[in-house]
C-alpha cells in the first residue's frame, strides 16, 4: 500500500473551513484515497474516499490533485463537533481486506 | 437503530482470566472485522471475516480466538489475559467485492483492563 503523510496536528477556527492535507506521492493508479475520523472515545468513522475526480458527500469534500500525489479534504464549515482525528488511508478497493491507520491529524475546532 | 454494537462497553478483569467481547451488525455486511486500540492511540487490524470464515490473522496471539456463529455476528474471546490486553477493541462491518469495502461501520469499542 502506498504509504501517507499528514500533518501531527492543527487547529481551526469554529464555522471556518479546514483544510486537512494528505500526501501519498508512491499511490499507485488503482489505489483509492479514504477518509475516516476518530471522535474522542469512538469508533473510527467513514467520511469520503476517491480515486482522481473530486468528490463531495455530506459531510466533507476531497480535492484530489492532477498526479493524484497529495489530497485535501476540507469540511466546510468546521464545528466543534468536528474535533477528532483524521486518517488518510490509501488502497486498492477490492484487494483484500486489511484497512491500516497511521497515526492521523489531531484537528482541534475552537471557539 | 444501532449498525454495529459491542458488549460490553467497559471489562475489567484480573490477569489470568478468560472473558469474551460481543460484536452484532444489522447491515447485512458479509464481512467483520476485530481491531485493537492500544493505549498509544494506533488503531491495528486483529481479524477478518468473510461469511463466517476467517480471511485475516494478523499475528495475534493464539489466546485470541474470534468466532462467527453467522454473518451478523463476530465475538472475540481471550484466554488467560495478561496486562498488555488491555486495550480499547473495536468491532467493524463493511461489504466486500465493491469499493464500499473500505466504508467500514465500526462499533462503539470495548474498553478492555487487565489488573
Amino acid at each position: 500500500d502506498a504509504k501517507t503523510t499528514q500533518p501531527t496536528s492543527m487547529d481551526c477556527a469554529e464555522g471556518r473551513a479546514a483544510n486537512l492535507p494528505c500526501n501519498h506521492s508512491t499511490i499507485s493508479g488503482n489505489e483509492y484515497v479514504y477518509w475516516y475520523r476518530q471522535i474522542h472515545s469512538q469508533g473510527p468513522q467513514y467520511i469520503i474516499h476517491g480515486l482522481k475526480n473530486n468528490e463531495t458527500n455530506e459531510m466533507a469534500s476531497l480535492i484530489i490533485t492532477e498526479d493524484r500525489k497529495s489530497s485535501t479534504l476540507i469540511l466546510p464549515h468546521a464545528t466543534l463537533r468536528d474535533t477528532a482525528v483524521y486518517y488518510c488511508i490509501v488502497r486498492v478497493a477490492l484487494n483484500d481486506y486489511k484497512l491500516s491507520f497511521g497515526a492521523g491529524t489531531t484537528v482541534t475546532v475552537r471557539a | 437503530d444501532t449498525a454495529v454494537s459491542q458488549t460490553p462497553k467497559y471489562l475489567v478483569t484480573q490477569m489470568g482470566n478468560d472473558k469474551s467481547i460481543k460484536c452484532e451488525q444489522n447491515l447485512g455486511h458479509d464481512t467483520m472485522y476485530w481491531y485493537k486500540q492500544d493505549s498509544k492511540k494506533f488503531l491495528k487490524i486483529m481479524f477478518s471475516y468473510n461469511n463466517k470464515e476467517l480471511i485475516i490473522n494478523e499475528t495475534v496471539p493464539n489466546r485470541f480466538s474470534p468466532k462467527s456463529p453467522d454473518k451478523a455476528h463476530l465475538n472475540l474471546h481471550i484466554n488467560s489475559l495478561e496486562l498488555g490486553d488491555s486495550a480499547v477493541y473495536f468491532c467493524a462491518s463493511s461489504q466486500p467485492w465493491t469499493p464500499r469495502l473500505w466504508e467500514q461501520f465500526f462499533g462503539p469499542g470495548t474498553r478492555l483492563t487487565v489488573l
